[in-house]
């Protein structure tokens, strides 16, 4: 059984589109998160939810538009895409989202934009 | 704000021999402190975190790591590597009473026969 699993696993697409991937737990944690690792394998939290409220925002463009339609779901929207996003896209979960719990990672999404 | 350094982007070892990985974080306040581990096309896995207490801290895949305040360090060590410890190693660090992690740049550890 996976338990954090992401969709599609590789995306590629033209600049100006716009592109959904979609995280799945099933492991009934309260917290879920996206993270974006760049070319340099710098990962960085990009949003957290618990129990579908959004926790964290970091300083990401408002065309990145995370969406939990419950707290097993982590939806991540990205309007209008550019160069500087193709990255790999990693949703994680965490039991309760306090900092030292462990975070389950899922496989990744690898985005190219063209 | 927290910062993690880790030193070396890239360590090549040989089968059966020890190795090191270093992170050295930047914080005002006490933290806590974690290695995770890529595989390759894989997510991130959580090796080992240290919270309070003992320094010494083992994770799995016989992996240990130790804190030292002083310093500001948090290095990853293992006796003896096999080929299956290829992969990316991350740490990461928290400020308590943060709600997020900060992760280093990662240091790929590449095993030779």
């Amino acid at each position: 059984d996976t338990a954090v699993s992401q969709t599609p696993k590789y995306l590629v697409t033209q600049m100006g589109n716009d592109k959904s991937i979609k995280c799945e737990q099933n492991l009934g944690h309260d917290t879920m998160y996206w993270y974006k690792q760049d070319s340099k394998k710098f990962l960085k939290i990009m949003f957290s939810y618990n129990n579908k409220e959004l926790i964290i925002n970091e300083t990401v463009p408002n065309r990145f538009s995370p969406k939990s339609p419950d707290k097993a779901h982590l939806n991540l929207h990205i309007n209008s895409l550019e160069l500087g996003d193709s990255a790999v896209y990693f949703c994680a979960s965490s039991p309760t989202g306090n900092v030292f719990d462990e975070q389950y990672f899922g496989p990744g999404t690898r985005l190219t934009v063209t | 704000a927290q910062s993690v350094t880790q030193l070396d982007s890239q360590v090549p070892v040989f089968e059966e021999a020890p190795v090191e990985l270093r992170c050295n974080y930047s914080s005002s306040v006490s933290v806590y402190l974690f290695w995770y581990v890529q595989y390759p096309n894989q997510g991130l896995q959580l090796l080992l975190k240290y919270l309070s207490g003992s320094t010494l801290v083992k994770g799995i895949n016989g992996f240990e790591a130790e804190f030292n305040k002083s310093q500001t360090s948090f290095h990853l060590r293992k006796p003896s590597v096999h080929i299956s410890d290829t992969a990316e190693y991350f740490c990461a660090v928290s400020d308590q009473g943060a709600q997020k992690l900060v992760f280093g740049q990662g240091t790929r550890l590449t095993i030779n026969p």
